[in-house]
């Protein structure tokens, strides 16, 4: 049981390149999630989906796009990379019981941008 | 705007003392609350949740409590190890939106021998 699984780990780009972002949970999770990281701002979310074949954005979706592409695998695509998007990714899938809902978290990918 | 704030960005304490951590927050009617813990160069992990209509939860040397009223959170570690050093989130849920989490900026807390 790997959990939620990230690749890459690390990846450097140069303003205007693109690139997937690729995220995999085998825990049978409906609601899978994209965030990212930056000093001195916390996690913030910039898209979900609330069960395969949905998505909807979050607090930053500006300049990205997500696909579902089944119930495991959840990909985040910068289309046209910008320093701005400089930060580390983290995808998450939740479980839900007894009225609580818990995110499980991948090791994250760091980007920069240059 | 909504806002969740936690108290200090870094905590430092003497080993076996008590860890005092706080999450207020405003402008939301949150269902419940979770604290995580996040490592250098790692995922959160999910550590404790606490619903509305409870005043505390326990789990080990782990202690939430969550006052409506005050619109605040406490996390505390009691008899505190160097081990627990680490970065503490709070998040929201909020019942209008189950399923989204809203997270605090974190504290860090260093735990000294």
């Amino acid at each position: 049981n790997a959990g939620v699984t990230q690749t890459p780990k690390f990846q450097v780009l140069k303003t205007g390149q693109s690139m997937t972002l690729q995220c995999a949970q085998d825990m049978n999770h409906n609601s899978m999630y994209w965030y990212r990281q930056d000093p001195g701002m916390g996690l913030r979310l910039i898209y979900y989906s609330a069960s395969e074949g949905t998505t909807d954005k979050g607090e930053v979706p500006n300049g990205y796009n997500v696909s579902r592409l089944n119930k495991r695998e959840f990909s985040l695509r910068l289309e046209s990379a910008a320093p701005s998007q400089t930060s580390v990714y983290f995808c998450a899938s939740m479980y839900r019981a007894g009225g609580g809902e818990t995110q499980y978290f991948g090791p994250g990918t760091r980007l920069l941008v240059l | 705007s909504q806002k969740i704030e936690q108290n200090s960005e870094a905590l430092n304490i003497q080993e076996g003392k008590t860890a005092t951590l706080t999450c207020n927050y405003t402008n939301y009617s949150p269902a419940y609350l979770q604290w995580y813990r996040q490592d250098p160069g790692r995922g959160p992990v999910f550590l404790l949740l606490i619903r509305e209509n409870e005043k505390e939860k326990r789990k080990e040397r782990l202690k939430v409590t969550f006052d409506t009223t005050l619109k605040q959170s406490l996390f505390h570690i009691t008899a505190s190890q160097p081990a627990d050093s680490a970065t503490y989130l709070c998040a929201l849920v909020r019942g209008s939106t189950l399923g989204r989490l809203y997270f605090g900026r974190g504290t860090q807390l260093t735990v000294w021998p």
